[in-house]
């Protein structure tokens, strides 16, 4: 099984409607991010969150949300969705870099949810 | 805030040859992490390698390396004997110590012609 989870892999919806993706993690990390993937764009940091009381806005949160159920759930919201916001949609987690100890904080991934808002 | 740029949209290279992907940074912290992310067409994000920034010896992993430039801000990818499983998008980042985010490069598209 995978070590991150996205659900749904890909999801249709209609303007306006309610958006939930959701993530899992078994990597026992207390960071968790949400990213979306543009063309030409890179990856831009929608939220993330270092804790599950941790939660902070990223580049582009405007017409997002998110919860952090738990260590292991963290899940975003498009609360009425918009054709613009059709992308695809990466969750991340990661360790806290400690210099010299072999961890630098790098992301692990989930297999991409792909949005399409009509 | 901390910006990452690939100059490069597209780059090709003939299988078995050495091609090298460019980006830079902006920065004024001191301690960061500089990453390289493949994403081949099933789109899973994979890490390709990573570098310290108070490590001068340039990371190498198997047929990749990196050329580090600190003071220049440049973090170069080379990949050597390509093969075509390397063609893929490939994403620069960067990241500073402590508890922050990650950026991301706008990926350079690497295609491999046999």
């Amino acid at each position: 099984d995978a070590d991150v989870t996205q659900t749904p892999r890909n999801r249709i919806t209609k303007t306006g409607k309610r958006i939930m993706l959701e993530c899992s993690q078994t990597k026992g990390h207390d960071r968790m991010y949400w990213y979306r993937q543009d063309p030409g764009l890179g990856l831009q940091l929608i939220y993330y969150s270092f804790d599950v009381k941790d939660i902070n806005k990223g580049e582009i949160s405007d017409g997002y949300s998110v919860s952090r159920q738990a260590q292991a759930k963290f899940s975003l919201s498009l609360e009425s969705a918009i054709p613009n916001q059709t992308a695809l949609y990466f969750c991340a987690t990661s360790d806290l870099p400690r210099p010299g100890q072999g961890s630098t904080g790098e992301l692990f991934f989930g297999e991409g949810s792909r949005l399409t808002v009509l | 805030a901390q910006t990452v740029t690939q100059s490069q949209p597209e780059m090709s290279v003939q299988e078995a040859e050495t091609v090298t992907l460019s980006c830079t940074y902006d920065t004024s912290e001191s301690d960061y992490y500089l990453f390289w992310y493949k994403q081949p067409p099933s789109r899973q994000m994979i890490l390709v390698i990573r570098q310290e920034a108070y490590k001068q010896q340039n990371a190498t992993e198997n047929r990749f390396s990196v050329n580090f430039q600190k003071a220049a801000k440049s973090f170069s990818l080379k990949i050597s004997d390509s093969q075509l499983g390397d063609a893929a998008m490939y994403f620069c980042a960067y990241r500073r110590t402590g508890n922050n985010d990650m950026r991301f490069g706008a990926g350079t598209r690497l295609t491999v012609k046999p």
